[in-house]
């Protein structure tokens, strides 16, 4: 069975940093994606992690741990624009452009002047 | 970058009546292209998989009558809803991957309202 996890919700403030958590219980795993997504629009691309560690880009940074099936999405300085919903996905067999990847429900995160 | 487009944005239509969706990669080849469907508040749930010139793979618990998919060339795969229904209203998002890349490209979405 396919199971991933993510809070629901999030609050944070302007400027500062915060932590999205995600943990999966897949049938198989061939990398773990981070996606934004806007009210009324679809998703946007973030990261893309298939061995563990961290990956920088920018004022986002992504973790893995396949071990512990778990991840995170660090997102500095914040700013307005970054209220939005992150989806944390999974992809479930292979590694090409065939293979599904599986949604979380997604956290809403908003952000506070 | 890839690019993937939906067409229409929107669309309204009354109960009962079809409605075709399509997706097309702009700028590279897809052999799959995936569909999804997200309802207010939800995250985005996998309906098929489409493989270009072969029979799509349904995700369990929906309708293959229903939900209809044609994937007749590498860029082009289209959604119908037949005989839709109020509760048939959702966001439908199509997703196709750049062979090299290994990554998912997203549609805009496609916001569906069936009165």
């Amino acid at each position: 069975g396919q199971n991933i996890d993510q809070p629901t919700e999030m609050t944070a403030t302007e400027g500062a940093i915060v932590q999205i958590n995600c943990t999966y219980q897949t049938s198989g795993f061939n990398g773990l994606f981070w996606y934004q997504q806007h009210a009324g629009e679809a998703p946007t691309f973030l990261s893309y992690n298939v061995l563990d560690g961290l990956e920088e880009k920018g004022r986002f940074s992504s973790f893995l741990s396949r071990s512990k099936g778990y991840s995170y999405l660090l997102l500095k300085e914040l700013q307005m624009k970054d209220s939005a919903s992150y989806l944390c996905a999974v992809r479930d067999e292979g590694y090409s452009s065939a293979s599904k990847i599986i949604f979380g429900s997604g956290t809403r995160l908003s952000i506070r002047p | 970058g890839a690019v993937v487009s939906q067409h229409p944005s929107w669309v309204i239509c009354k109960s009962g009546t079809s409605v075709k969706i399509e997706c097309r990669s702009l700028d590279f080849q897809a052999t799959t292209m995936f569909w999804y469907r997200q309802f207010p508040k939800q995250s985005l749930m996998l309906m098929a998989t489409s493989n270009e010139g072969s029979k799509a793979t349904y995700e369990q618990g929906v309708e293959k009558d229903k939900f209809l998919i044609n994937h007749a060339s590498l860029t082009l795969s289209t959604l119908t809803v037949t005989s839709a229904h109020p509760e048939d209203s959702s966001f439908y998002i199509c997703s196709a991957g750049d062979r090299e890349a290994g990554e998912l490209f997203f549609g805009e979405g496609s916001r569906l309202t069936v009165l």
